[in-house]
């Protein structure tokens, strides 16, 4: 199981709000580690959606927000579109590994 | 603009190694670190390790130390990654990115997928 705990799935019509969780703990979230989140649309590379928590990369629509707090973090897609269909990640740097860490990803579903 | 532009698909044999390269381009190479993540079939993203764009200094996931090395060729901007005693559970696309843990992975190649099978 990952370091960093998402669910699986998560579901929502265009007029809703969604919120992607990323559980982890004191020696990564916790201990004031950026979390990172990323989109992977089917069979391409994972692109960067989120960084430093809560900053969205250029070309990033609004739509798409991060926070976080104590040992977790939450990704929310306000209004998700059908080209929002994928899976997404989260990231993060765990200081007892000594490693970066990602979550085992989510997949989005638009009604 | 940033490119990071990976070597073709490789099959291999169980235990013999890979090498899969990362050139990259539109950037100062030495500036940035370069991490390596792997996607089994139909499974997560896992993290492998990273080298230091400015001294070459490496760090690599504990279940892949000593079968795993990334290098770097500053005079050619490229990144590699060899993966040694290769396993059928190593089957999976293999990407480079641009940038570390704490700065996130802001660019990535495009994936090469390493076939392990007899």
């Amino acid at each position: 199981q990952s370091v960093l705990t998402q669910p699986p799935s998560v579901s929502g019509a265009p007029g809703q709000r969604v919120t992607i969780s990323c559980t982890g703990s004191s020696s990564n979230i916790g201990a004031g580690y950026d979390v990172h989140w990323y989109q992977q649309l089917p069979g391409t590379a994972p692109k960067l959606l989120i960084y430093g928590g809560g900053n969205r990369p250029s070309g990033v629509p609004d739509r798409f927000s991060g926070s976080k707090s104590g040992t977790s973090a939450s990704l929310a897609i306000t209004g998700p579109q059908a080209e929002d269909e994928a899976d997404y990640y989260c990231q993060s740097y765990d200081s007892s590994l000594s490693a970066s860490v990602f979550g085992g990803g989510t997949t989005l579903t638009v009604l | 603009q940033v490119q990071l532009v990976q070597s073709g698909a490789e099959v291999k044999k169980p235990g013999a190694s890979v090498k899969v390269s990362c050139k990259a381009s539109g950037y100062t190479f030495t500036s940035y670190d370069i991490t390596w993540v792997r996607q089994a079939p139909g499974q997560g993203l896992e993290w492998m390790g990273w080298i230091s764009g400015y001294n070459g200094k490496t760090n690599y996931a504990q279940k892949l130390q000593g079968r795993v090395t990334v290098t770097t060729d500053t005079s050619t901007s490229t990144a590699y990654m060899e993966l040694r005693s290769l396993r059928s559970d190593d089957t999976a696309v293999y990407y480079c990115a641009r940038g570390g843990a704490s700065s996130g992975y802001d660019n990535w190649g495009q994936g090469t997928l390493v076939t392990v099978s007899s």
